[in-house]
């Protein structure tokens, strides 16, 4: 199993652009979810998915956008990059966020300028 | 105030000693994440607990939903246990997500 991948691993925007930074799992997990994380800050929630076809906000939704077209992939999507978007990207999974252990991706570190 | 908060913020220990890290949450949970996270940046699953204790190697949990609160201890501490560890509570009731901790930095000199 390759686990949870992302990519890219590095990436720099300018303001006002758009990209989406792709996630995909290999372990049929059902909770998909992305995080960032800033200095002083921790992991914060951004989006979720508990499965195919169904997503939900977290505590950063503003500026992103997400889809669940399959159980293995969870694009994340930024509209028009601003610099407060500045930060590390995560992605995991699971079984779901209860009683199972949480899968991480790499991480993609993302600059915007 | 944050739902999850974690002390020490910043942890130095010598090689071989007993680390503690805590965690207090201020919310109803049903499950309970440590996490490690490696100088690289990659994160890692430890623990899921949701009562009493596990052990994993010189790594224990415990956790006591009475006092909400939650400790990670390393026994044997060695210097490839240097990361930050995160602790992470799924909230109760319908909610499915998870809320985290600033994390602890703990580093371990040889």
């Amino acid at each position: 199993n390759a686990g949870v991948t992302q990519t890219p691993k590095f990436q720099v925007l300018k303001t006002g652009q758009s990209m989406t930074l792709q996630c995909a799992q290999d372990m049929n997990h059902e909770y998909m979810s992305w995080y960032r994380q800033d200095p002083g800050m921790g992991l914060r929630l951004i989006h979720y998915s508990v499965g195919a076809g169904i997503t939900d906000q977290g505590e950063v939704p503003n500026g992103y956008n997400v889809s669940r077209s399959t159980t293995e992939d969870f694009p994340l999507r930024l509209l028009s990059a601003a610099p407060s978007q500045t930060s590390v990207y995560f992605c995991a999974s699971s079984y779901s966020p209860t009683y199972y252990e949480q899968y991480f991706g790499p991480g993609t570190r993302l600059t915007v300028t | 105030k944050n739902e999850v908060e974690q002390s020490p913020q910043n942890l130095t220990a010598q090689e071989g000693e007993f680390i503690t890290i805590n965690c207090s949450y201020s919310v109803g949970i049903s499950a309970l994440h440590w996490l490690q996270q490696h100088p690289g940046g990659g994160i890692v699953s430890l623990f899921m607990l949701s009562s009493g204790k596990k052990k994993h190697g010189r790594l224990i949990a415990t956790i006591n939903i009475q006092e909400k609160h939650s400790s990670l201890h390393i026994t044997a501490s060695h210097p490839r246990d240097s990361a930050v560890y995160i602790c992470a509570v799924k909230r109760g009731g319908g909610s499915e997500k998870l809320v985290f901790g600033k994390g602890t930095k703990l580093t371990v000199n040889p």
